[in-house]
């Protein structure tokens, strides 16, 4: 079975741009969740899609936002560039549809500089 | 607020030498505990789910235990592939529907441990 995949996996943008990463989950997975990971902070939850429904949402700015598809893929879009917001962006599915069904598989990340 | 500590922050092992990780935590009723590893410029890969007080998996070289506050990762004579870093993840039960919908699946990561496994 695939994993999870996510493209593109390296982007440099300049401040003030906009930038839209995406995520194919493993099949028949229907929860997309993201993570942004840095050297300082660690690995921080920034939403969770579930049937194309934001279900839950970290503590990250409006100019972070995303979306889900009906065949569960997932994109997830920063505005306004910022320095700050270099770093490794992560994607993780899981089924999370049932007890005992809510380990996460990640993706292998999107490097994201901004200069 | 939910917290997990992981513990050493860096761990040099020589190969073959045992050796245990520890993660602590508190949450607000545990839904799951989650290992991973993860290799430099790589997603985390996953390793172990642990649900329940006295539960234990283990995977090759690797052992993870669950306590009512802590996690154990006990790495049994190690080899230099085993070096990465371990991470180690919480799910809390859903609290209702507060600000920003539930917390169902959310993981809340530890900072993880830097494994240095040498020859």
């Amino acid at each position: 079975k695939a994993g999870v995949t996510q493209t593109p996996r390296y982007l440099i943008k300049t401040r003030g741009q906009q930038v839209t990463l995406s995520c194919s989950p493993i099949s028949g997975h229907r929860s997309v969740s993201w993570y942004q990971q840095t050297p300082g902070q660690g690995l921080q939850f920034l939403f969770e899609y579930f049937s194309e429904t934001q279900r839950n949402k970290g503590n990250f700015p409006g100019r972070f936002s995303g979306r889900q598809f009906s065949n569960s893929r997932s994109e997830m879009n920063v505005s306004t560039l910022e320095l700050g917001d270099s770093a490794l962006y992560l994607c993780a599915s899981s089924l999370a549809d049932r007890p005992k069904s809510y380990e996460q598989y990640f993706g292998p990340g999107t490097r994201l500089t901004v200069t | 607020e939910d917290q997990v500590t992981q513990s050493p922050e860096a761990l040099r092992l020589q190969e073959g030498e045992s050796s245990s990780l520890n993660c602590s935590y508190t949450v607000s009723g545990l839904r799951g505990l989650f290992w991973y590893r993860q290799d430099p410029g790589k997603g985390p890969e996953f390793l172990f789910t642990l649900y329940s007080a006295g539960e234990e998996k283990e995977k090759e070289r690797l052992k993870a235990t669950l306590t009512k506050k802590e996690s154990f990762l006990h790495i049994t004579a190690p080899k230099p592939e085993d070096s990465a870093t371990y991470l180690c993840a919480v799910q809390a039960k859903t609290r209702g529907t507060p600000p920003g919908g539930s917390t169902l699946g959310r993981l809340y990561f530890g900072r993880g441990t830097q494994l240095t496994v040498w020859p």
